[in-house]
């Protein structure tokens, strides 16, 4: 069984500044995404980032990119220039390929951006 | 890009009613969704796999005889809460898959159900 540990209940960051939440996992395949899911006071679950595993190259998206370690299953996200916007919780989510393969949460990551 | 839709947002129920939930794939075609109930604060509970034409698959302890789920087409599958009671009130979300796509899932928007 697949297992997703986010260690950081809750994290402030400055506006402006930069902030790296933590994910760690554990699995025995070889062959599996990664994701960074932002969730606001909204409830909407919003895509903020994915990592193929095959790939060494680290993702990234604008302010958001990652530090995949598959060594160490390791998979965190750094925010930079953090952004009033981006208070919200912050949910690292792992899934083996195939169509049917379930997405297993870890606890999630409250951040909150502050002036 | 691919959506989901899920409908309603909000429902309030009195105990004993049975209220239903439904997620769409709106542009693409979802053989496989899922159910998921998220608690106050907390993350995501996978409660069961829905697979069109076929019955659904429970994770373990979710009960199948009071969450019923029906996924009668490729693109629309529903959850039914059976006899509600004040401890189902919670948030549900559902998810499916672009199988044309790699890999992403897709959420609804979730429904934030109180039973009274």
């Amino acid at each position: 069984a697949q297992t997703v540990t986010q260690s950081q209940p809750e994290m402030s960051v400055q506006e402006a500044e930069t902030v790296t939440l933590s994910c760690t996992y554990d699995t025995s395949e070889s062959n599996y995404y990664l994701f960074w899911y932002k969730q606001p006071p909204s409830r909407q679950m919003i895509l903020v980032i994915r990592q193929e595993a095959y790939k060494q190259q680290n993702a990234t998206e604008n302010r958001f990119s990652v530090n995949f370690q598959k060594a160490a299953k390791s998979f965190s996200l750094k925010i930079s220039d953090s952004q009033l916007g981006d208070t919200a919780m912050y949910f690292c989510a792992f899934i083996l390929t195939g169509t049917a393969s379930k997405l297993t949460f870890g606890t999630g990551t409250r951040l909150q951006v502050t002036l | 890009g691919a959506v989901v839709s899920q409908h309603p947002s909000r429902v309030i129920c009195k105990s004993g009613t049975s209220v239903k939930i439904e997620c769409r794939s709106l542009d693409f075609q979802a053989t496989t969704m899922f159910w998921y109930r998220q608690f106050p604060k907390k993350s995501l509970m996978l409660m069961a796999t829905s697979n069109e034409g076929s019955k659904a698959t429970y994770e373990q302890g979710v009960e199948k005889d009071k969450f019923l789920i029906n996924h009668a087409s490729l693109t629309l599958s529903t959850l039914t809460v059976t006899s509600a009671h004040p401890e189902d009130s919670s948030f549900y979300i559902c998810s499916a898959r672009d199988p044309g796509v790699d890999s992403p899932l897709h959420f609804g928007n979730g429904t934030r159900l109180t039973v009274t």
